[in-house]
């Protein structure tokens, strides 16, 4: 899996409450990627970080926000849980630049209830 | 209008009978053309990456080729291994961001 990791592997939350997703790697990469995964809908992106404390949207950033205080962490929150958030979040990291191959971690299962 | 589209979006085949997936792409500014597998409940991997037009990439009994409007995913002779969802993706000038923009995937079965 390139060295990504993804925290938690699965979690269930509470419609309304904050929750946080981490991605960690250890290729020094500087791209990553927030990425959700839907039926119908494949996968689309929320958030992408260039360097440390660069962060731009992606297509469906709505009700996400991410922070990258290191290389190697990006973390995407979802400051307040709705049930269309239920999905499955995938990072990904990209030595870059654009056009450059992207390599996925294993995935977060979230369920909203 | 989708931009990337992939079919057919399922797929059933015998061991051993080759055929081809397609991914066609509306977007202009072509910066690369991604293949990429996913099998159930992980995160999907890496195959292939296209960046002109007449470009081929071959790997085991993968192939994929590039058009300007479109890519092919060969698949000789296949292996129940082989079974998985294919997904496109590609990356483009003025797209917005970044990131990659994916089709659906082709969900291929090869039976034994």
């Amino acid at each position: 899996d390139a060295g990504i990791t993804q925290s938690p592997r699965h979690k269930v939350t509470e419609t309304g409450t904050p929750v946080t997703l981490r991605c960690h790697q250890t290729e020094n990469h500087r791209y990553m990627y927030w990425y959700r995964q839907d039926p119908g809908h494949g996968l689309r992106l929320i958030h992408y970080s260039y360097g440390v404390k660069d962060t731009d949207k992606g297509e469906v950033s709505d009700g996400y926000s991410v922070s990258r205080s290191k290389t190697e962490d990006f973390l995407l929150t979802l400051e307040s849980a709705t049930s269309s958030q239920t999905s499955v979040y995938f990072c990904a990291i990209s030595a870059g630049p654009p056009g450059t191959e992207a390599f996925f971690g294993q995935g977060t299962r979230l369920t909203v209830v | 209008e989708d931009q990337v589209t992939q079919s057919p979006e399922a797929l059933r085949l015998q061991e051993g009978e080759s055929s081809s997936l397609n991914c066609s792409y509306t977007v202009s500014g072509l910066r690369g053309l991604f293949w990429y597998r996913q099998d159930p409940g992980k995160g999907p991997e890496f195959l292939f990456t296209l960046y002109s037009a007449g470009e081929e990439k071959e790997k085991e009994r993968l192939k994929a080729t590039l058009t300007k409007k479109e890519s092919f995913l060969h698949i000789t002779a296949p292996k129940p291994e082989d079974s998985a969802t294919y997904l496109c993706a590609v990356m483009y000038s003025g797209g917005g961001a970044d990131g990659l923009t994916f089709g659906k995937g082709t969900h291929l079965i090869i039976q034994p």
